[in-house]
């Protein structure tokens, strides 16, 4: 699997977009980009995930160069609730001797300020 | 639908003692793992697996046994505990290859 480099704190104001970056200049053409985080003391929660196009859900966007080495998880308006540890993961191949692993790294520690 | 659930919640244990922590998902997921995560650090896979009867060791995988009799129910199993296996142990399951994962609440272990 890649490996991800992300900034190991990053600091927002409450209300505001939190845009955490991750580079992945060593990913594969089949390997996905995956986003979790962890709230102190709870287990991951997983967030979004995605190829090549850029995704949104309930809870953020996913931003992926058009060269797939680098991505941006952006949380719109971040509430007090948000702070926490946030995960990339650059996940491949597939197949059911590889499907189960999620190599996690340190993860950028997002705190949301008032 | 109760997710994944971790049972202890939290232990204590000997040195030289053995237990297995209990994890058990009710969302039918093929795929489920055991993390353990130390102080400051974040998540070891220590093994998984892909489906009932189906194990691999993961990053960390001495000291623990892992089965997968059924495809509910995936526990660890600690041989012969040792303080460098205090730590909070997290159980995670998911369906279909390119879901994400749920992660259940944690077993926090201690090893004296």
């Amino acid at each position: 699997d890649a490996k991800t480099t992300q900034p190991p704190s990053m600091d927002c104001a409450e209300g505001r977009a939190a845009n955490l970056p991750c580079n992945h200049s060593t990913i594969s053409g089949n390997e996905y980009v995956y986003w979790y985080r962890q709230i102190h003391s709870q287990g991951p929660q997983y967030i979004i995930h995605g190829l090549k196009n850029n995704e949104t859900n309930e809870m953020a966007s996913l931003i992926i160069t058009e060269d797939r080495k680098s991505s941006t998880l952006i949380l719109p308006h971040a509430t007090l609730r948000d702070t926490a540890v946030y995960y990339c993961i650059v996940r491949g191949p597939f197949g059911y001797n590889q499907g189960g692993k999620l190599i996690f790294g340190q993860g950028t520690e997002l705190s949301v300020k008032p | 639908n109760a997710g994944v659930t971790q049972t202890p919640k939290f232990q204590v244990l000997k040195t030289g003692q053995s237990m297995t922590l209990q994890c058990a998902q009710d969302m039918n997921h093929e795929y489920m793992s055991w993390y353990r995560q130390d102080p400051g650090m974040g998540l070891r896979l220590i093994h998984y697996s892909v489906g009932a009867g189906i194990t691999d060791q993961g990053e960390v995988p001495n000291g623990y046994n892992v089965s997968r009799s059924t495809t509910e129910d995936f526990p660890l199993r600690l041989l012969s505990a040792a303080p460098s296996q205090t730590s909070v142990y997290f159980c995670a399951s998911r369906t279909g290859d390119l879901y994400g994962y749920t992660f259940g609440s944690g077993t926090r272990l201690t090893v004296v």
